[in-house]
Order: structure tokens, then sequence, then C-alpha cells
């Protein structure tokens, strides 16, 4: 592994049904971040971990939940999934929380479609 | 509110120079980012400005004014690879990234 990996690429999912999104790590970054783009708005943050251990809720967190057991992994869970969660969604890991100049770098990306 | 806006498209000629604006209202401010994006791909860093003035990193330079709550990307001698969206964002007082919407530009030959 090297960066940032995220599975699966992509994926349709019927509403209501539960999907999970995972990212992987390879940097020892400390914070990492769940992005959602929709075309025509900015990346909007939905949830992130300035830690392992920690999370806090972002712009658009809704409808989404996430866990930080360790460093590495920090998947993203749609409980029940609608259709206005139809997006490409990112991953990004970065250090020291963010703070400085420490830039995030992102994963490649997970095209949903709920149907 | 926090807003970042940007233009939505530019259109420039290879080997020319482009400037791309962006200015914002956050609640505060702790640094300025400017990340390239190619369709279909994930967005890469391209520069951070915390301080007035201009930043330059090769064929790309980046300024900044805090005071007036502006920035610019300028892109010189414009290859065909530089066709891509340019995203601007600013780290805000929970040191979070908010984004603008990105600026997607197209280069002719």
């Amino acid at each position: 592994i090297a960066g940032i990996t995220q599975a699966p690429t992509s994926q349709i999912l019927a509403a209501g049904r539960r999907m999970t999104l995972r990212c992987t790590q390879d940097m020892r970054h400390n914070a990492m971040y769940w992005y959602r783009q929709d075309l025509g708005l900015g990346l909007r943050l939905i949830h992130y971990s300035n830690t392992a251990g920690t999370t806090g809720k972002g712009e658009v967190p809704d409808g989404y939940s996430v866990s930080r057991a360790n460093t590495d992994d920090f998947p993203l869970t749609l409980a029940s999934a609608v259709p206005s969660q139809t997006s490409v969604y990112f991953c990004a890991s970065s250090d020291s929380g963010g703070r400085g100049y420490n830039e995030q770098f992102f994963g490649p990306g997970t095209r949903l479609t709920v149907l | 509110g926090q807003n970042i806006d940007q233009p939505t498209e530019m259109t420039a000629t290879e080997g020319a120079i482009v400037q791309i604006n962006c200015t914002y209202q956050t609640s505060g401010f702790n640094g300025l980012f400017w990340y390239q994006q190619h369709a279909g791909e994930a967005p890469t860093f391209l520069s951070y400005n915390v301080l007035d003035g201009l930043e330059e990193k090769g064929r790309f330079s980046s300024f900044l004014s805090r005071s007036k709550g502006y920035s610019y990307l300028l892109l010189k001698e414009l290859q065909m690879k530089d066709s891509a969206s340019y995203l601007c964002a600013v780290r805000d007082s929970n040191y979070q990234l908010i984004w603008g919407a990105g600026t997607k530009l197209i280069i002719k030959p």
C-alpha cells in the first residue's frame, strides 16, 4: 500500500441498504477525513478524526457514521442509504490534525449511486 | 456563513498565462490551499499561503491578501496537461478546510 486506498472503487446500491466505504492509509497520519463531492459544489466534510479513538462531525454528517479504531483505518458507514447520498466520496489524511503547513492527501475516491 | 468563490470555468491557450481568482469569507483564517483535480481523479496539493504575498513553485504561483480575503493561482507556460479543475480551500478557525466549487480550466492548442 502506498498512500491512501479506498474500496470499493464504485458501487450501485439499493435505497435502504447499509453500506460501508473503506479507507486505509499507510503514512501514519494522525488526522483523517471523509468528504463528498457533488457537481457544482465544493468538497463537503462529512466526518473527521484528529487521532485514533476520536471522531467529529463535519458540515454534512446526517445519515453517516464513522469509527477510528486505529491509525490506519477510517471506515464510513451509511446505515440506510438514500438517493441523495449518490456522490463521489473521498477519504483524506494529514499529519498533526491539519495544523500548520500539513496538506491533506486524498484517496482515489468511491463513486456511489443509490437507486 | 462561510463562502469561497471561484469562477466556474476558464479557457486559455497552450503556452499562455492564466490567473484563477478566489475570494473567501470564513470564520477565522489559518491558511489557504490550492489543489489540482483532473477529471475522475483525486485532488492533489499545489500550494499553501498563510502570509500575504506571492509563493512561487515552478510554473505555478499563488498570491494571498488576507485583508481583502483574496487569492489567485497563476499558471505560466500552459501545457495541455494543465487542463483540470483548480480548487481553492481555506482552513478556518476550527482548522477544517472550507472548499470552493472549483474552476474548470480548459486549455486549447
